[in-house]
């Protein structure tokens, strides 16, 4: 059973359109994260929550907002797409822990986002 | 320069044959995951490292904070160990990793 779910895998928008990336997470952890790879740029971290809150907020634009609805999911809301938007959106989960330093991530299969 | 530097950037390896990869950071990192990206864009991981070295299989990887790098080995190079290749550390500041560009792994017969 996939631990790390995303929906869609495949997703085809339009530019200037809205779209939502779903993530959740059934390891029971309190941090989830969103990543972004594309090709012209390495694998690169964007957001970081950790009990439903923002932690770190690596991404210069505020048209993508992650959403937070449960512990276990969080989505990523982009808006106003442009093609330079085109990627794979990844999420991934930890468990993190006061005092604990070091918390492996594990990643989702990753949404594909196509903008024409 | 990069946070986080992978080296080389492809490799070519007949099956059967050892090769490592390596990667330098800029700063002192307190933790490192390699990672295998198929041919299906999925990331697997293959090490979580805090310290020190880990084994698994064909596979070895060592971290050494002080010193600020890491290395991933391959042992008996097999076809399904064609990919790339990618490293991502944690500093002490942020929680989101960051990645090397990656190594492009192809394994020939």
């Amino acid at each position: 059973d996939p631990k790390i779910i995303q929906k869609p895998k495949y997703l085809v928008a339009v530019t200037g359109s809205e779209k939502i990336l779903i993530c959740e997470q059934y390891l029971g952890h309190n941090a989830m994260y969103w990543y972004r790879q594309s090709a012209k740029k390495p694998l690169e971290f964007m957001f970081s929550y950790s009990y439903q809150k923002l932690m770190d907020n690596q991404t210069a634009s505020s048209r993508f907002q992650p959403q937070s609805s449960k512990k276990n999911h969080l989505d990523l809301q982009i808006t106003a797409l442009k093609p330079d938007d085109s990627a794979t959106y990844f999420c991934a989960s930890s468990q993190e822990s006061w005092g604990a330093v070091y918390a492996e991530q594990f990643f989702g299969p990753g949404t594909r986002l196509t903008v024409l | 320069g990069m946070p986080v530097e992978q080296n080389p950037p492809a490799l070519s390896l007949y099956e059967g044959a050892d090769s490592g990869l390596r990667c330098n950071f800029s700063t002192t990192m307190k933790s490192v995951q390699w990672f295998q990206q198929n041919h299906r864009g999925r990331l697997i991981t293959l090490f979580y490292l805090a310290q020190g070295t880990k084994e698994n299989g064909r596979l070895k990887s060592t971290f050494n904070s002080k010193e600020r790098y890491s290395t991933l080995h391959i042992k008996d190079a097999q076809l399904e160990d064609s990919g790339t290749y990618f490293c991502a550390a944690e500093d002490n500041y942020a929680q989101g990793l960051t990645f090397g560009l990656g190594t492009r792994v192809s394994v020939f017969p």
